[in-house]
């Protein structure tokens, strides 16, 4: 059974760089070509997706964020992470890593399964 | 971007009856070339991640009980729980993966009235 489980950086500063990692059991980062998001989760508040990657490289970002994310992969590891540069308060959240469909128009771009996420908290 | 609004925010349901909860997008999320509507619903239960439970507006995920269910087309939406439930008790949320950036409905708090 595919499992995800996020880990990070539990308190950054503002203007760091948050950093968090999704590992992946029970299954490869490779299988089927699906694409590997990270969203996440305000206190109290609704989700955002962030962006995706797949395992040959090729991300995509959500462009309210684009400017400040880095999505990266390691295959050998069977994770992939983010990368959230410059950050404020408003970036204190819960980051979810899940599983997302093979890309494209009209394909399966749902989110299952999802990590246990992490909460990053930015503050000084 | 697409914009998805719930409603309502806050549903409290007697125990047995049912529960509706509403989804509007701002464009139409139905595919053309499939004739599919790219819309999801999630389950969030405290201290948990969002678990799936309809894709394509009104296909249950395996292993979900048959009380939950989703209707619409186009640009609006229902989750429907016909019987509620203690266990149903969770934030519900929609979600459209119909174009980039995906993105979600605010959330609807079910709770038992």
């Amino acid at each position: 059974q595919l499992q995800l489980q996020a880990s990070g950086s539990g308190l950054v500063k503002p203007s760091e760089t948050l950093s968090v990692t999704c590992t992946i059991s029970g299954g490869s980062i490779i299988t089927n070509d699906y694409s590997w998001s990270w969203i996440r989760q305000p206190p109290g508040k609704g989700l955002e997706w962030i962006g995706y990657i797949y395992h040959r490289g090729s991300t995509y970002y959500n462009p309210s964020l684009k400017s400040r994310v880095t999505i990266s992969v390691d295959r050998s590891k069977n994770q992939f992470s983010l990368k959230l540069s410059s950050v404020t308060a408003a970036d204190t959240a819960v980051y979810y890593c899940a599983r997302g469909g093979q890309g494209g128009s009209g394909s399966a771009n749902w989110f299952d399964p999802w990590g246990q996420g992490t909460l990053v908290t930015v503050s000084s | 971007d697409i914009v998805m609004t719930q409603s309502p925010d806050s549903l409290p349901v007697s125990l047995g009856e049912r529960a509706t909860i509403n989804c509007k997008s701002s464009q139409s999320v139905l595919y053309s070339s499939n004739n599919k509507n790219h819309l999801a619903w999630y389950q969030q239960k405290p201290g948990q991640p969002p678990k799936l439970l309809i894709s394509w507006a009104s296909t249950r995920e395996s292993g979900v009980p048959d009380r939950f269910s989703g209707s619409g087309s186009g640009t609006d939406f229902t989750l429907t729980i016909s019987s509620l439930q203690a266990e149903d008790v969770a934030v519900y949320s929609c979600q459209q993966y119909y174009a980039t950036p995906y993105t979600f409905g605010q959330g609807t708090k079910l709770e038992i009235k």
